[in-house]
């Protein structure tokens, strides 16, 4: 069974530009997650998709960021425009169906953006 | 907020030695506690976790304990070998569509 995979592996932006992350899911998981890590700091939660439909996005830092999954798939995540502080991995993560963030979350390899 | 702290944020030891970290949640309703492993240029992987019916598991040389009165549970890793060496991150779940993480501990197991 294929894990979580995640493009790019990497991104390099200046400042204002846009980038769009993709993340595929392993086949079949209903829960999708969205993580980001700073340097150095926790991995800190973004959004949930169940399927296709968005059940949590507290934790995104502000309209800059959106993200999609239509079709209940795969998912994209896209900063637009980029700032400083965005620079981070981006982690995203699947589970199976069932009980949401108490359910064995598969981790994919992250993206790591530097934003210049 | 509801957090997760860590503790230490890097950790030495000598091969064959063991080697403990120790996270606190702060959300009584926290009933599940992953434990991730992240080796360079990878995402983190599970390699054990415990609910909160339970206050030990274990896994060959991998342990981990949970005092839910005290909101604190640990990693224990015995007879370490090199290959242990990574950043492990502790995990509570904050709802039910949320997880949060520790900061991280690097772990660096001496030959």
């Amino acid at each position: 069974e294929a894990g979580v995979t995640q493009f790019p592996s990497h991104s390099v932006i200046e400042k204002g530009q846009t980038v769009t992350l993709r993340c595929d899911p392993i086949s079949g998981h209903d829960n999708l997650y969205w993580y980001r890590r700073v340097m150095g700091k926790e991995i800190k939660f973004l959004l949930h998709f169940v399927k296709e439909s968005k059940q949590d996005e507290s934790g995104m830092p502000n309209n800059r960021f959106l993200a999609e999954r239509t079709g209940g798939t795969y998912s994209t995540l896209k900063v637009q425009p980029a700032e400083l502080e965005d620079s981070g991995v981006y982690f995203c993560a699947s589970s199976r169906w069932g009980q949401g963030a108490r359910e064995t979350q598969y981790f994919g390899p992250g993206t790591r953006l530097l934003v210049l | 907020g509801e957090n997760v702290e860590q503790h230490p944020s890097t950790l030495s030891v000598q091969e064959g030695d063991s080697a403990v970290i120790k996270c606190t949640y702060s959300d009584s309703a926290s009933n599940y506690f992953p434990w991730y492993k992240q080796e360079l240029g990878k995402g983190p992987q599970l390699i054990i976790d415990i609910r909160s019916n339970v206050g030990e598991k274990k896994d060959q040389r991998i342990a981990v304990t949970l005092n839910k009165t005290a909101k604190h549970f640990s990693l224990h890793i015995t007879e370490t070998q090199p290959e242990d060496s990574a950043v492990y991150f502790c995990a509570a779940n904050y709802n039910n569509n949320d997880m949060r993480f520790g900061a991280g501990t690097r772990l660096t197991v001496k030959p």
